[in-house]
């Protein structure tokens, strides 16, 4: 059973440019969850997608959007990047079972460097 | 959403039970705690949650104090591999974000 899985590993971009990074779900997991970790820091929530809709926000800036696919995958995409972008990238899924505990789980992450 | 408040060190021998404490003191009735590690550059790992009971699975211990204003995760026989930065997470039933502190950077020594 494939756990979360994030592509690419590594990316390196310079500033203005823009950026996609995607996430593939865990086997039966409909609910993806998008988080920034800075260096040093704990993981920032960024969004969550469910049902190709975002459906919760944390305090990034437009910059920041997404989509997910019909096939519960999703992708990233940040626009005009910033040197403070550099981070890494972190993808969750989950199954939305209608309880308050629908864990979620972390996929390896994608290391983003902005020159 | 409750604040946590954790050690940001610890140390513990190998074989030895590494007991992770948590603060969560202003924790309301429909919060649950929630346990991840990170291994260094790694996605964090979901380790255990709970809402007033304690919990065991094959990974660790969930200890919730009886008014619920602390935890401790414990690992019953550490390993060089559990060293990790270990997050206690304070998660209201109603919301979809983990509200991630600075953890507790567990270190086993041989």
């Amino acid at each position: 059973d494939a756990g979360v899985t994030q592509s690419p590993t590594h990316l390196i971009k310079t500033r203005g440019q823009q950026v996609t990074l995607r996430c593939s779900p865990k086997s039966g997991h409909d609910t993806v969850s998008w988080y920034q970790q800075a260096l040093g820091q704990g993981p920032q929530f960024i969004f969550q997608y469910y049902e190709e809709e975002e459906r919760q926000r944390g305090n990034f800036p437009d910059r920041f959007s997404g989509h997910q696919f019909p096939n519960y995958s999703s992708e990233l995409n940040v626009n005009a990047l910033l040197l403070g972008d550099s981070a890494l990238y972190l993808c969750a899924s989950s199954f939305r079972e209608g309880t308050p505990t629908d864990t979620q789980y972390f996929g390896p992450g994608t290391r983003l460097t902005v020159l | 959403d409750a604040k946590t408040t954790q050690p940001p060190s610890m140390d513990c021998a190998e074989g030895r039970a590494a007991n992770l404490p948590c603060n969560h003191s202003t924790i309301s009735g429909n919060e649950y705690v929630y346990w991840y590690r990170q291994i260094h550059s790694q996605g964090p790992q979901y380790i255990i949650h709970g809402l007033k009971n304690n919990e065991t699975n094959e990974m660790a211990s969930l200890i919730i104090t009886e008014d619920r204003k602390s935890s401790t995760l414990i690992l019953p026989h550490a390993t060089l591999r559990d060293t990790a930065v270990y997050y206690c997470i304070v998660r209201s039933y109603n919301t979809d974000k983990l509200i991630f502190g600075t953890g507790t950077r567990l270190q086993v020594f041989p």
